[in-house]
């Protein structure tokens, strides 16, 4: 067990649907990166929070926004679903703010768009 | 742009024996950081080992150990004495010194026969 949770597991919804997806990290870790992982793209890199500022985007759709909250736990908001958009989605916390250091991995929700 | 290149999609081995997975990447950078993550059916990501580019001594971690030739940009996993409990995806990843985000292969699937 990493100490990280993500909740749903899993999710199912319709096209043009927004979800919500949630976080809690590893106590004590400041830092809450969310990745995508789909067969077609691999994982790729969202966008990270440290203590409740942004602090990187990746390749993150402009219908995609995420938030940390003042308890750390953090929250990725997914609207206008797209067929295209169903893939694991993993959140990752560290004590660092910055990627060298070890991420610690939730089991991911695995998203799927009908 | 920073790339990470897994060219074997599927290996497999027998227990007890060793193996060994590929990874090349491409960077211009000179302070960076590489890793291999473990992914099992549970879905959830699991650092194996982590290597800094600056030092010249592999890492090793139990029965994982890398192989990292750096002018080569080549950063390959041994695996000793492979368990049942090793099958599974593995991922290389890269992170530049300073950086937020990981950079991650295709992954790998490895299976381990009895």
């Amino acid at each position: 067990d990493s100490g990280v949770t993500q909740t749903p597991k899993h999710l199912i919804t319709a096209t043009g649907q927004r979800v919500t997806l949630r976080c809690s990290p590893r106590s004590g870790d400041l830092s809450v990166y969310w990745y995508q992982q789909s067969l077609d793209q691999g994982l790729q890199f969202l966008i990270q929070y440290y203590n409740g500022e942004e602090r990187a985007k990746g390749n993150i759709l402009e219908r995609f926004s995420a938030q940390q909250f003042p308890d750390l736990h953090s929250e990725l908001n997914l609207s206008s679903l797209e067929l295209g958009d169903s893939a694991l989605y993993f959140c990752a916390s560290s004590s660092s703010p910055t990627g060298i250091g070890k991420l610690f991995f939730g089991s991911g929700t695995q998203l799927s768009v009908l | 742009a920073q790339t990470v290149t897994q060219s074997q999609p599927e290996m497999s081995v027998q227990e007890a024996e060793t193996v060994t997975l590929s990874c090349t990447y491409d960077t211009s950078e000179s302070d960076y950081y590489l890793f291999w993550y473990k992914q099992p059916p549970s879905r959830q990501m699991i650092l194996v080992i982590r290597q800094e580019a600056y030092k010249q001594q592999n890492a090793t971690e139990n029965r994982f150990s890398v192989n990292f030739q750096k002018a080569a940009k080549s950063f390959s996993l041994k695996i000793s004495d492979s368990q049942l409990g090793d099958a599974a995806m593995y991922f290389c990843a890269y992170t530049q010194g300073g950086s937020e985000k990981l950079v991650f292969g295709k992954g790998m699937k490895l299976t381990v026969n009895p």
